[in-house]
């Protein structure tokens, strides 16, 4: 079981650049999230899907679009890259967020210049 | 958006000691969840709770959902230096959102 997997584990882009980061997960979880992690932030939700062909914003989407258009894959992409990007982005997966939890992938660490 | 405020934010104790983490809101969560994250990796869950009053214990650590479903504890009993890790608590409103909302989390450093 390869639980959530998250490629690529490191990627530096040029301000303007896109880039798609994705996420997979092979646990059938209805429930996928993508967050940023930044030094004294904590974790911040982008954005969140609740099944495949439904997503919602989180508390900072701005910058960031997703997709569901299957229940295993959730991507997020950046579409004009920006230095205020740069941060460890984190893909989580859950059966039912309020009792199952969050399975967290092993993160991206994005740095934009 | 919910706040979920951790204290304190950093914690640097010797090999036996106790210690207690908090995790408060002004809102109310239909669960709160605690989770444990190590350099270079994502967050690992520790527990849900789900009811007012909950109290659940994983070894030496010991969970408490405050009774208005407002806030939340955990106790660590005799700490080890593998306990050493960020900790986290995040929150799942009340009301039909799925947003699960972290808090900002505490550092803890046990010395041996």
């Amino acid at each position: 079981n390869a639980g959530v997997t998250q490629t690529p584990k490191f990627q530096v882009l040029k301000t303007g650049q896109s880039m798609t980061l994705q996420c997979a997960q092979d646990m059938n979880h209805e429930y996928m999230s993508w967050y940023r992690q930044d030094p004294g932030m904590g974790l911040r939700l982008i954005h969140y899907s609740v099944g495949a062909g439904i997503t919602d914003q989180g508390e900072v989407p701005n910058g960031y679009n997703v997709s569901r258009s299957t229940t295993e894959d959730f991507p997020l992409r950046l579409l004009s890259a920006a230095p205020s990007q740069t941060s460890v982005y984190f893909c989580a997966s859950s059966y039912n967020t309020g009792e199952g939890g969050y399975t967290f992938g092993s993160g991206t660490r994005l740095t934009v210049v | 958006t919910q706040l979920l405020e951790q204290s304190p934010q950093f914690l640097s104790i010797q090999e036996g000691e106790n210690l207690t983490v908090y995790c408060n809101s002004s809102s109310v969560f239909s669960s709160l969840q605690w989770y444990r994250q190590e350099p270079g990796e994502g967050p690992v869950l520790l527990v849900t709770v789900v009811t007012g009053g909950e109290v659940k214990k994983l070894k030496r650590l010991t969970f408490q959902f405050g009774d208005a479903r407002k806030d939340s504890s955990l106790h660590i009993t005799a700490a080890q230096p593998g306990d050493t890790g960020l900790y986290l608590c995040a929150g799942v409103s009340q009301g039909g959102s799925e947003k699960l909302v972290f808090g900002k989390g505490m550092k803890l450093t046990v010395n041996p």
